[in-house]
């Protein structure tokens, strides 16, 4: 596709259920990152994939939230047992590597999630 | 990543030149000063990067200080369409992830 697609675009669950968010990123693109955003916040890094190396994990708050990117391009994030505060928007993100294209991120239009 | 610091907002009349100002004092040699915008209730979006030389595209112009510890984002005509919070990252580019401060709210006045 011509940008990066994010699916639901808004997404209500009841808090305890696990929810997937979904992101196909552009073509080619071998990085892929989530970020969550809160109210009024900036962007909280969740995880990142680049390639086939491990991705990097730091920013993932509990080991209530996961992701996986299949086939270097779709990316699905799970997050299990959803509480209130898990409440925000769900940003994908890719881009080229490496050198500086690396920080041109495209972004998608983010899932708004809402825990009841 | 080297950490900015942005006002936290700025007007700005409609038709006139809005001037964004990010300081980026930690910067490394190899590091890089993007700017993105994020207009309510989208995704960020990529508006110019640059790494000491002043660049500039259809969006906007960045002039970067010749020191590099700070840059200024210019839209040399601003239009109610800009208003957003604008966010300036340092990153060297083989980013594993980018540090998003809270960035310059802009509100284009008419």
């Amino acid at each position: 596709g011509a940008g990066v697609s994010q699916s639901p675009s808004n997404k209500v669950t009841e808090k305890g259920k696990d929810v997937e968010l979904r992101c196909d990123p552009i073509s080619g693109h071998t990085a892929l990152y989530w970020y969550r955003q809160s109210l009024g916040q900036g962007l909280e890094f969740l995880i990142y994939f680049q390639g086939n190396s491990a991705p990097d994990k730091s920013g993932l708050p509990s080991d209530r939230f996961s992701a996986e990117r299949t086939g270097g391009s779709v990316s699905t994030l799970t997050i299990q047992r959803t509480q209130q505060e898990d409440s925000a928007v769900y940003l994908c993100a890719s881009s080229l590597i490496p050198g500086q294209e690396g920080g041109k991120l495209f972004f998608g239009s983010g899932t708004q999630l809402s825990v009841l | 990543d080297a950490k900015t610091t942005q006002p936290p907002s700025m007007d700005c009349a409609e038709g006139r030149a809005a001037n964004l100002p990010c300081n980026h004092s930690t910067i490394s040699g190899n590091e890089y000063v993007y700017w993105y915008r994020q207009i309510h209730s989208q995704g960020p979006q990529y508006i110019i990067h640059g790494l000491k030389n002043n660049e500039t595209n259809e969006m906007a112009s960045l002039i970067i200080t010749e020191d590099r510890k700070s840059s200024t984002l210019i839209l040399p005509h601003a239009t109610l369409r800009d208003t957003a919070v604008y966010y300036c990252i340092v990153n060297a580019g083989n980013n594993r992830k980018l540090i998003w401060g809270l960035g310059t709210s802009l509100a284009v006045n008419p």
